[in-house]
């Protein structure tokens, strides 16, 4: 267990429709990050937030978005969804100091289905 | 940016030793190792971030050499429980702190 959770585990919706998947860090955890993993794309770096504030940016669509709030979880929010969203989408945290402040640790996943 | 991992797949007998790489066409500050097993979350290995530096994680260990842009991670007398697909991530020196590109993986299979 990485101390990172993510919910909900399964997500079935149809497209066009909206949904809210939630992340909370790892106790003490400032950074976290989203990812993307398809069967065709890999895994995928959508964005990255550092105590509030976006800190870097990857691949992600502009139906997509993210936020971290004051108490440090994170939302990703995916909208207007297409069958080609379907995913796997994982959140994952990093904190310390040192080299500790790189070692990233996923959560569980939530398993995204467009129908 | 993605960085290329290979091979794309290898199969070992348990005690058989692997090597698998990962390289990448630009300047790197760091190379992450993970290993995900089916249907699990991607679990940290090691991290490497001076080049030529080598960590160890169990019997499992990983070098960096920074000149070449490369990474290789070195499965020692190899268990069961090392079977999964392994990714190298890469965090490029000009690019942001955090973020990783990740190679497509290599699939361990190791039979008894």
């Amino acid at each position: 267990d990485s101390g990172v959770t993510q919910t909900p585990k399964h997500l079935i919706t149809a497209t066009g429709q909206r949904v809210t998947l939630r992340c909370s860090p790892r106790s003490g955890d400032l950074s976290v990050y989203w990812y993307q993993q398809s069967l065709d794309q890999g895994l995928q770096f959508l964005i990255q937030y550092y105590n509030g504030e976006e800190r870097a940016k990857g691949n992600i669509l502009e139906r997509f978005s993210a936020q971290q709030f004051p108490d440090l979880h994170s939302e990703l929010n995916l909208s207007s969804l297409e069958l080609g969203d379907s995913a796997l989408y994982f959140c994952a945290s990093s904190g310390g100091s040192g080299t500790e402040a790189y070692e990233q640790y996923f959560g569980p996943g939530t398993r995204l289905t467009v129908t | 940016q993605q960085p290329v991992q290979s091979p794309q797949a290898v199969i070992l007998r348990e005690g058989e030793d692997a090597v698998i790489n990962c390289s990448s066409s630009k300047a790197l500050y760091s190379v992450h190792w993970y290993r995900q097993k089916h249907g699990e979350a991607p679990v940290f290995l090691m991290i490497l971030l001076k080049g030529g530096e080598q960590k160890g994680h169990d019997k499992i260990s990983a070098s960096f050499n920074e000149k070449k842009q490369q990474s290789s991670l070195y499965l020692t007398a190899s268990q069961l429980s090392y079977s999964g697909t392994y990714f190298c991530g890469t965090e490029i020196l000009t690019d942001s702190w955090g973020k990783l590109q990740f190679g497509a993986g290599t699939q361990v299979v190791v039979t008894p």
